[in-house]
């Protein structure tokens, strides 16, 4: 009953350095989306999957890469970390249909 | 553009009382509707969703839609300490597959 599995917890990059950002779902959903959530300004969607092999722009794509590998993974790369990009990381999955989505416990990153 | 707004709090309620949540949103296509409660460290989970208007109850929870006013609310009936949390009312509009859109949360503190 894993549901959406995020990977590391926590990351404390240097600036400049890059490092990629992964997640696997078990609940059959054909979207996925990456979120950072920073204080004040709630939770900003960055990309998202509709299906396999389809990625978009969310509101806040600069800086940011993603791949859809498979139905069940979905991972977003940073490819040249900055200080800004300093938050925590959220990964979901969803129906389309019904519109909800269910979150994995959350990536802490640290970018000095 | 989407917009979701929702009083930041923190809103104190006392122990057994009634904790009322409210919400509006932008975007007349918007189509369903959630509830999502978060704990200090950890990621959202949903509590509520709603896609027509009236009132919609699980447990102690009421969630309540008016689309003609855009307006969404979350009822807590005895409230008990551990309903202290931050809650978020996300939006999805018809036809998007581009995910939620939230707002920023609501402090909830119950006083025992």
């Amino acid at each position: 009953n894993a549901g959406v599995t995020q990977t590391p917890k926590f990351q404390v990059l240097k600036t400049g350095q890059s490092m990629t950002l992964q997640c696997a779902q078990d609940m059959n959903h054909n979207s996925m989306y990456w979120y950072r959530q920073d204080p004040g300004m709630g939770l900003r969607l960055i990309y998202y999957s509709a299906s396999e092999g389809t990625t978009d722009k969310g509101e806040v794509p600069n800086g940011y890469n993603v791949s859809r590998l498979n139905k069940r993974e979905f991972s977003l790369r940073l490819e040249s970390a900055a200080p800004s990009q300093t938050s925590v990381y959220f990964c979901a999955s969803g129906s389309e249909t019904l519109g909800e989505a269910f979150f994995g416990q959350g990536t802490r990153l640290t970018v000095v | 553009q989407k917009e979701v707004e929702q009083n930041s709090g923190p809103l104190s309620v006392p122990e057994g009382a009634i904790a009322s949540l409210n919400c509006t949103y932008s975007d007349r296509v918007s189509q369903s509707f959630f509830w999502y409660r978060q704990y200090s460290g950890k990621s959202p989970e949903l509590i509520m969703s709603i896609y027509s208007n009236g009132d919609k109850e699980d447990g102690r929870f009421t969630a309540q839609l008016n689309k003609a006013s855009q307006y969404v609310s979350l009822l807590i009936r005895d409230s008990q300490p551990s309903d202290s949390a931050t809650y978020l009312c996300a939006v999805k509009r018809r036809g998007g597959a581009d995910g939620l859109t939230f707002g920023k949360g609501t402090h909830l503190i119950i006083q025992p």
